[in-house]
């Protein structure tokens, strides 16, 4: 059975302070592993797809890296609009078109 | 905005009641995936229709069913609720060729009493 774990559950930083999240990974067979952001009450919203082992991808002040086990987000030089909950899914193509999510971890960023 | 809309945005009624979700995917997506997201189980995959097909399940209980009609808009039916099925319902749309990113759409926030 396919799992992904987050950590840490939840991040508090200073406006500039980086730091990255991790998810960890275990499925037979990776399709592509994703990034989504959410924010409270409303729906994930995409971020990347990593699809193979050594993988980065950027956007603004967030980096996504993968290898075979995990996947790091770096967030670096966060200001208080980065506060969300980011979550990680996986596809196995196994599984279908089927998403994995871990379960999340909130950051919140203090100005 | 995802360009994945979906209806009504939320929802409160009494157990053992009946409702109907309904989801909207962007235009040219012909796969859409219902998921649950609640406090304690996190975001779980319910059901997946292509094209007006069911195409993978997931943990969906027999008292839930959905489908996908003809123009791909899908409705996800929930009957006998009861309070632990209060969550909020996302739907989610891809093209499903190559690309295999999932696009959420806002959700429902159902409420049962």
């Amino acid at each position: 059975e396919d799992q992904v774990t987050q950590s840490p559950e939840a991040l508090r930083l200073q406006e500039g302070e980086s730091s990255s999240l991790n998810c960890s990974y275990t499925v037979s067979g990776l399709r592509g592993l994703f990034w989504y952001r959410q924010d409270p009450g409303k729906g994930p919203e995409f971020l990347f797809t990593l699809y193979s082992a050594g993988e980065e991808k950027e956007k603004e002040r967030l980096k996504a890296t993968l290898t075979k086990k995990e996947s790091f987000l770096h967030i670096t030089a966060p200001k208080p609009e980065d506060s969300a909950t980011y979550l990680c899914a996986v596809q196995a193509w196994a599984a279908g078109n089927k998403l994995t999510f871990g379960g999340g971890t909130r950051v919140l960023v203090k100005p | 905005d995802s360009g994945v809309t979906q209806t009504p945005k939320h929802l409160i009624t009494a157990t053992g009641q009946r409702v109907t979700l309904r989801c909207s995917p962007r235009s040219g997506d012909l796969s859409v995936y219902w998921y649950q997201q609640s406090l304690d189980q996190g975001l779980q995959f319910l059901i997946q229709y292509y094209n007006g097909e069911e195409r993978a399940k997931g943990n969906i209980l027999e008292r839930f069913s959905a489908q996908q009609f003809p123009d791909l808009h899908s409705e996800l039916n929930l009957s006998s609720l009861e309070l632990g099925d209060s969550a909020l319902y996302f739907c989610a749309s891809s093209v499903d060729g190559r690309d295999i990113e999932q696009y959420f759409g806002p959700g429902t926030r159902l409420t049962v009493t």
